[in-house]
């Protein structure tokens, strides 16, 4: 079966660095997710993806964030100056289409990111 | 406010008993309710989905209902298995104001399952 796939599985940065984040979505899938899960709390939202341009974003999407589909197989999330509270598990997700019933959300197994 | 409860924050039962989960929320315009396992480091993977008119969602041992007048939703494990140690995580869509679906995320429910 088809999978999201996100590199690193694990990332560690100092305080100030810029990160990227990677993701390969599912092949045919056309809406593309980033989600974050700080350790014991639930997974929230940052921002939807979809013909090349952002269609949603929460208010944790600060300008610090930006998204990219460089090549129309991967999809990134760079962090330009991370802050000690952007530690947290970062999930790719992607789905088929808008209709969120027929179209579930296909997660990646998530980038670890510690910022020290 | 759009929200998503869950109850227990976490459950611990034997090797072969049934449990249940609950879910409310408080989400509109309301699309579909899903339910998500979450294995520990890695990414949640779809169980069920219900639409507003499903009262009543079966996958193998994991059976989810759903009453739309009072937003409450369940999942029931049947005969759990070991495997069944997960955070379970209810998650509900709306469609937004700019037509886009909007995907609102219960805190879990971590289940662990005892030999």
């Amino acid at each position: 079966e088809p999978e999201v796939t996100q590199t690193p599985s694990h990332q560690v940065t100092q305080m100030g660095q810029e990160v990227i984040l990677r993701c390969v979505p599912i092949s045919n899938h056309l809406y593309f997710y980033w989600y974050r899960q700080i350790l014991g709390q639930k997974v929230e939202f940052l921002v939807s993806f979809y013909n090349n341009e952002i269609s949603e974003k929460s208010e944790i999407f600060d300008d610090q964030f930006s998204v990219e589909r460089p090549d129309g197989s991967n999809f990134t999330l760079k962090i330009r100056s991370t802050k000690l509270e952007d530690s947290a598990m970062y999930f790719c997700a992607s789905s088929a289409g808008q209709s969120s019933y027929n179209s579930p959300l296909h997660f990646g197994n998530g980038t670890r990111l510690t910022v020290t | 406010k759009n929200q998503v409860e869950q109850s227990p924050q976490s459950l611990i039962i034997l090797e072969g008993k049934n449990c249940t989960l609950q879910c409310n929320y408080t989400v509109s315009p309301f699309s579909n309710l899903r339910w998500y396992k979450q294995d520990t480091g890695r990414g949640p993977v779809s169980l069920t989905i219900m639409t507003f008119s499903e009262n009543t969602k079966s996958n193998g041992r994991y059976t989810a209902t759903l009453d739309a007048d009072t937003k409450q939703s369940s999942l029931h494990i049947t005969a759990s298995q070991l495997s069944d140690s997960a955070s379970y995580i209810c998650v509900v869509s709306a469609v937004s104001t700019s037509g886009t679906y909007k995907y609102i995320f219960g805190t879990g429910t971590r289940l662990k399952v005892l030999a």
